[in-house]
């Protein structure tokens, strides 16, 4: 059974870097193939990718957010991380974490961790 | 960026209707599509990848199809439970991109 379960600060001032981490079962990040994507969504608006992290530390970013992403694994504690630096009211959302098999995208999700931006 | 245009942005349907949800892509992504179902207060869940292959424990009367740029994703025979915003995503290119979602309501 495939698990994911994100967590992080909550709340954060602006100007501040976001630390979010990713635990998860159910399937390896070593595995050929595999990879963990992060996707957040503003409340009542749409989705929006931000960046993904394969088996082999490759690793492919949104453009949209510019130098503002690093995502990293830990594949034996079966973690995947995304820190993003410099936040600002507009980074308010929920962020999932997701499988991300390089032929498939997103397939399975977790709950959602929400944060909140504000001075 | 692949821009990914849904259509319609809303939609009124009964229960036992036909319904067909459209995406469509500004340049071609193959068949490098996936539809997500997403209910209020839940993360989205997969229905489709690859443009036309149901995910694990999706019910059959979920139908996806298309290549390129021109994408269907259609409920055959609509539930209740059915009712939930719809978002397609093209992952042919980077960066990832999701179409703004359709709404199911009922009528």
């Amino acid at each position: 059974q495939v698990t994911l379960k994100e967590s992080g600060p909550g709340i954060l001032q602006p100007s501040q870097t976001l630390s979010l981490t990713c635990t998860f079962s159910g399937f390896s990040l070593s595995t050929y193939g595999m990879g963990v994507g992060w996707i957040r969504q503003p409340s009542g608006k749409g989705l929006e990718w931000l960046a993904n992290i394969w088996w082999d530390d490759d690793k492919y970013y949104n453009p949209s957010l510019k130098n503002r992403l690093t995502i990293s694994k830990d594949t034996s504690n079966n973690q995947a991380f995304l820190k993003i630096t410099n936040v600002d009211t507009a980074d308010t959302a929920t962020y999932y974490c997701a499988r991300s098999p390089r032929t498939v995208a997103p397939d399975y999700w977790g709950q959602g961790v929400m944060v909140t931006v504000s001075s | 960026e692949t821009v990914m245009t849904q259509s319609p942005t809303s939609m009124s349907t009964s229960i036992g209707e036909r319904v067909t949800l459209n995406c469509k892509a500004s340049q071609s992504v193959g068949i490098n599509v996936d539809w997500y179902q997403q209910t209020p207060g839940q993360s989205p869940k997969l229905l489709i990848y690859g443009a036309s292959n149901r995910h694990t424990g999706v019910p059959d009367r979920f139908t996806g199809s298309g290549f390129g740029r021109d994408f269907t994703l259609t409920i055959s025979n609509m539930e209740a439970e059915d009712l939930a915003v719809y978002y397609c995503l093209q992952y042919g290119s980077i960066p990832y991109t999701f179409g703004a979602g359709t709404k199911l309501e009922l009528k």
